[in-house]
């Protein structure tokens, strides 16, 4: 399957505790983001990055939320000190180099947080 | 206002019946639509990209209206299949991160 795999795809968690995501996009992309979808929502976007570098933050990825991507392939997204307010499944999307293609985005199938 | 919006539904229709949902959007300055389609507890599937001279994929018929700043999708000869959520997205800016709208949710009745 060449398609955007995430890891792990469901996670509890106790509040307070940290919580660390992964994503690695389609092999090509170099284009990465992470959203974020809550029950009867669209997906919000939640940061950015073009190869390596975190180039766009939302302002709803708080001094909790840090993402990475170190070499320009697979990325974390990591919350510290988890609120019951960030249960929400995470979504984690790649998109091509060619702009041609008018920069679409391609889903991984995500993780759902829940917060006791 | 949200800067996308939809229409949340539920739309049910019978099968072969033709549907269509629009949304529409506030930024002006907004460089590129789709519509997905998102199943239940899954992820949004990308279903078309929306281009100004409109475009069309077997059943599915996406058109875009700049001047009036909204999107549309026509479904034909809905199939049980197609019941999912839909959802708009428009995106703008140099990292052309995606802003959606709620959803309409279809069910297509036997």
């Amino acid at each position: 399957d060449t398609g955007v795999s995430q890891d792990p795809r469901h996670k509890i968690t106790k509040r307070g505790q940290n919580v660390t995501f992964r994503c690695d996009p389609i092999s090509e992309h170099n284009r990465l983001y992470w959203y974020r979808q809550t029950l009867g929502q669209g997906p919000e976007f939640l940061t950015y990055f073009q190869n390596e570098a975190q180039l766009e933050k939302s302002r709803l990825l708080s001094d909790r939320f840090s993402a990475e991507r170190p070499k320009g392939s697979f990325s974390t997204l990591e919350i510290q000190r988890t609120e019951q307010g960030d249960s929400a499944m995470y979504l984690c999307a790649s998109s091509p180099r060619d702009s041609g293609r008018a920069y679409e985005q391609y889903f991984g199938p995500g993780t759902r947080l829940t917060v006791t | 206002r949200k800067e996308v919006e939809q229409d949340p539904g539920p739309f049910n229709v019978p099968e072969g019946a033709t549907v269509a949902f629009n949304c529409t959007y506030s930024n002006s300055a907004s460089q590129s639509f789709f519509w997905y389609r998102q199943d239940c507890r899954k992820e949004p599937k990308l279903l078309m990209s929306v281009y100004s001279s409109g475009n069309e994929d077997g059943r599915f018929t996406a058109q875009l209206n700049r001047a009036s700043q909204y999107i549309s999708l026509l479904i034909r000869d809905s199939k049980l299949s197609d019941s999912a959520t839909y959802l708009c997205a428009v995106s703008a800016g140099s990292a052309r991160q995606l802003t959606f709208g709620s959803g309409t949710q279809l069910t297509v009745l036997p």
